[in-house]
């Protein structure tokens, strides 16, 4: 089956615990995106990926890190994780055809 | 600056009902817009993409309308059931020169009432 995981799934972690959230896409898709989502804001892009080795930052890329040594995987890293990080994020993958396949979601609280 | 509005925000309707969510975006240079749905606890599952030559797309009981020149799209549900209760976003694909990166509306949520 076609999909993008994600994990964890939920997180509660504390201020300055640095935290990893995995993403993976079985679909050999080139290009692959991080979103948060927040109430009232819609998705916001975080950082992309063109393919291996290619990242570059979104609208709100601060307080973030990722890397993209293979294809099929995008991991989002929180280095010093702050409250104002809580929300929940989204991995995505893109198709040729530039159908957007979404993670089911990570919901992440910072305390 | 593209920017992507959904109204309303939230909608009841009784089941049966035929329904129309809007989208509206500023800047009528786009390269595609997509429709999602977002299931509580769930990622977003694409729905419909119309490319920006193309003026509806069709699946199911769903049909999407692109009407650039206004700024406007329309997701058209026939026969809603309660199983259609859940967010439905809409984003735009500005162009192909960008990182292709989409641009969202804040979603509305459905509510179907049995």
């Amino acid at each position: 089956e076609a999909q993008v995981t994600q994990n964890p799934r939920y997180l509660i972690t504390v201020t300055g615990k640095k935290l990893t959230v995995t993403c993976s896409q079985n679909m050999n898709h080139e290009y692959m995106s991080w979103y948060r989502q927040d109430p009232g804001l819609g998705l916001r892009q975080i950082y992309y990926s063109m393919n291996v080795e290619v990242t570059d930052k979104g609208d709100v890329p601060e307080g973030y890190k990722v890397s993209r040594k293979e294809k099929r995987n995008f991991p989002l890293i929180l280095e010093s994780p702050s409250p104002n990080q809580t929300s929940l994020y989204f991995c995505a993958s893109r198709s040729q055809g530039n159908t957007q396949y979404f993670g089911p979601g990570t919901r992440l609280t910072v305390l | 600056k593209q920017e992507v509005t959904q109204i309303p925000a939230a909608l009841s309707v009784p089941e049966g009902e035929n329904l129309v969510l809007n989208c509206s975006f500023t800047d009528s240079a786009i390269y595609n817009l997509q429709w999602f749905r977002q299931d509580p606890g769930k990622g977003l599952t694409s729905l419909l993409l119309i490319q920006s030559s193309q003026r509806e797309q069709t699946s199911g009981r769903l049909n999407a309308s692109l009407d650039k020149s206004s700024g406007r799209s329309t997701l058209y549900i026939a026969a809603s059931q309660p199983g259609d209760s859940a967010t439905y976003l809409c984003a735009v694909g500005p162009n192909m020169d960008s990182n292709y990166q989409l641009i969202w509306g804040a979603g509305t949520k459905l509510i179907i009432k049995p």
